[in-house]
């Protein structure tokens, strides 16, 4: 079973701040995809990452594949309130299409 | 822009009934999956369905749970005599075909039922 651990599992900060929270697993992922969910909803993608060593960009959001993909980040710059929620990485593994989801980190931005 | 649509939103049912919940995927996917969230705890795989089939499931998906799609549009998970442990948000998901730069396609998933049995 591969799993996927997030870190840290709770984070308050206050507006403006920088953040980055972490997702890692021992086990290779063919991609990986972080979501974020907001209270009584279903999580809804920010990304995908593919490629070992990728960056991507979405606004204030960075998102970072490992080199070896089994490890992944998401930085927050300049943390804003409507970035309050529960982030959920998931990876899928080499082969099919079963994907597997971290257990969240809740980011709570005060103001 | 299209979206999985799951109803109800909210199911009430006494411990050992069955209860059947409904999701219309997007029209174009192709494959189709149940995830459960325990209250506080982590999105959990259920299912995944393709080709009118089941190609995957997980421990979690016992004799007690079916899935089926009944026409062209709904996919429909059943829990034949529920239990007080299946509480939960049950989302529904889809994807489409695999694209050019990604083996796997994102999901798109409906607002869940939250499901309570008493």
């Amino acid at each position: 079973t591969q799993l996927l651990e997030q870190s840290p599992q709770f984070l308050s900060i206050q507006e403006g701040e920088n953040l980055t929270v972490y997702c890692n697993s021992s086990s290779v992922f063919s991609s990986l995809q972080w979501y974020r969910q907001e209270p009584g909803e279903g999580p809804v993608l920010l990304v995908t990452v593919v490629t070992g060593g990728e960056v991507k960009k979405l606004k204030r959001l960075t998102f970072q594949f490992g080199d070896a993909r089994k490890d992944s980040s998401l930085h927050i710059t300049a943390a804003q309130t409507g970035d309050t929620g529960l982030y959920l990485c998931a990876g899928a593994p080499d082969y099919g299409q079963n994907f597997v989801f971290g257990p969240g980190t809740r980011l709570s931005v005060l103001p | 822009e299209p979206e999985v649509t799951q109803t109800p939103s909210h199911q009430v049912t006494q411990m050992g009934q069955e209860v059947i919940l409904r999701c219309v995927p997007i029209s174009n996917h192709l494959y189709f999956y149940w995830y459960r969230q325990i209250l506080g705890q982590k999105v959990e795989f259920l299912v995944s369905f393709y080709n009118n089939e089941i190609s995957e499931k997980s421990e979690i998906f016992d004799d007690q749970f079916s899935v089926e799609r009944p026409d062209g549009s709904n996919f429909t998970l059943k829990i034949r005599s529920t239990k007080l442990e299946d509480s939960a948000m049950y989302f529904c998901a889809s994807t489409g075909l695999p694209t050019l730069s990604s083996y796997n396609s994102p999901l798109h998933f409906g607002n869940g039922t939250r499901l309570t049995v008493t």
